[in-house]
């Protein structure tokens, strides 16, 4: 069965600095991961998905994260932190196809990012 | 194009009570997939809707109840609710509901049960 943790629930950065945030999957297939942001009082946005291919995936707002099969990770960066970068992230896989999952998605518990002068 | 409409936006309720929430998708998507969000337990799949099927159901009890109509707008009704029931219940989008599509979710529909 596909699981998904983050590490820390909670992450402050310096306006300027680099954001890390931890995504580890477990999933007996391949799996599809992703990244969405939730900012207050919102619903979820897409930052960026992993499939198939290239294991460095660029999304929205200067966000990027690698797929490393070998260390079963997805983390989430961005060289430069922006106020605007405030909210809670969320790593997710998809339910296995195997097993008939259409859309199923599995979230991690969030990570809630404060950017600070 | 809009996006992803639910409404209420809030609800308050009281025990016992039932509740119906209302999704409509982005026009075009027919895939429509409801999710539970609380401080505890995090987002939940709940149900996901295709052509007015439900293909895949989560963990929930029998009280938690959905359906799709033609123009694929969703419904979800909560029955005999408890205070446990309270969260913010968001509904996603997608064209097909397959695997590597993206999901554009609305703003949710937070519901209070008192």
């Amino acid at each position: 069965a596909q699981s998904v943790t983050q590490l820390g629930s909670h992450v402050s950065v310096s306006e300027g600095a680099l954001v890390l945030l931890r995504c580890n999957y477990s999933s007996s297939v391949p799996p599809y991961l992703f990244w969405y942001v939730q900012y207050p009082n919102q619903g979820l946005q897409l930052l960026l998905k992993y499939t198939t291919g290239a294991t460095l995936v660029k999304g929205i707002n200067g966000f990027e994260a690698e797929f490393k099969k070998s260390e079963t990770s997805f983390h989430l960066t961005k060289p430069s932190a922006h106020m605007s970068d405030a909210a809670e992230y969320f790593c997710a896989v998809i339910r296995s196809m195997f097993s008939g999952g259409y859309n199923k998605l599995i979230f991690g518990a969030g990570t809630r990012l404060a950017v600070h002068p | 194009k809009a996006g992803v409409t639910q409404t209420p936006r809030y609800l308050i309720k009281t025990r016992g009570q039932q509740v119906t929430l209302s999704c409509s998708p982005i026009s075009g998507h027919r895939s429509v997939s409801w999710y539970q969000q609380t401080p505890g337990q995090g987002l939940q799949f709940l149900f996901e809707y295709f052509s007015e099927t439900q293909r895949n159901k989560g963990n929930f009890p029998g009280r938690f109840s959905g359906r799709q109509f033609s123009n694929s707008r969703s419904e979800m009704n909560v029955s005999t609710l408890e205070l446990g029931d309270s969260a913010l219940y968001l509904c996603a989008s997608s064209p097909k509901g397959q695997l590597n599509e993206k999901l554009f979710f609305g703003s949710g529909t937070q519901l209070s049960v008192l």
